[in-house]
């Protein structure tokens, strides 16, 4: 079984400080990692995405992720936070192989302030 | 092109009544999904199809039933709404096989049941 856990409800950050949400998995065999952003009253964004190769990953809006095999986490990191990065955050996963299906984490609410 | 769209927007029923909701996708995507997210709860997969004709149950499938006559569409109907029932439900698309892809999302319907 695969699962996704996302230990915070919420991250509160000040504007132009970096930011971190967090986002550990459970898979078996290699993981195929994702982080998708949803803005208020819209559907599910993708972000970003980690298959193999480097660990660092760059994605959308200045959005990156590090992927760490040792401690199965894959954070999602912006050197520098804006307002208009508030938003709800997922983290995915699946396996490499079988089912195509991604497991979703609860989510976590990213609050920017001024 | 427009991507994943889902109709209705919005819909209040009443405690046994029934109704579908629409998806369509013009990406040639040959998965589908439906998910409801309910708050906190990140979001639950309803069911899943893989292409035209094949359909299989997901996290969440008592009180639903899916269909998929062409690779376009993907309705979710519901028999006998039910309170439990009341979320946001979201349609997404994906195209799996020989590479990974990310999922698409539609804007989202948001079912009130009273």
């Amino acid at each position: 079984a695969q699962s996704v856990a996302q230990p915070e409800d919420q991250v509160n950050v000040a504007e132009g400080n970096p930011l971190t949400v967090k986002c550990t998995y459970s898979v078996s065999g290699n993981p195929y990692l994702f982080w998708y952003v949803q803005y208020p009253n819209r559907g599910l964004q993708f972000l970003l995405k980690y298959i193999t190769g480097d660990n660092l990953v760059k994605g959308s809006y200045g959005f990156e992720a590090e992927f760490n095999k040792s401690q199965t986490s894959f954070h999602l990191k912006k050197p520098s936070a804006l307002v208009s990065d508030s938003a709800l955050y997922f983290c995915a996963v699946r396996a490499s192989g079988g089912s195509y299906i991604p497991t979703f984490g609860r989510g976590t609410s990213l609050i920017v302030h001024p | 092109n427009a991507g994943v769209t889902q109709t209705p927007k919005f819909r209040i029923l009443k405690i046994g009544q029934s109704m579908t909701l629409q998806c369509t996708q013009d990406m040639n995507h040959n998965y589908m999904y439906w998910y409801r997210q309910d708050p906190g709860m990140g979001l639950k997969l309803i069911y899943y199809s893989v292409g035209a004709g094949i359909t299989d149950k997901g996290e969440v499938p008592n009180g639903y039933n899916v269909s998929r006559s062409t690779t376009e569409d993907f309705p979710l109907r519901l028999e006998l709404a039910a309170p439990s029932q009341t979320s946001v439900y979201f349609c997404a698309s994906s195209y799996e096989g020989g590479r990974t892809d990310t999922q698409y999302f539609g804007p989202g319907t948001r079912l009130t049941v009273l």
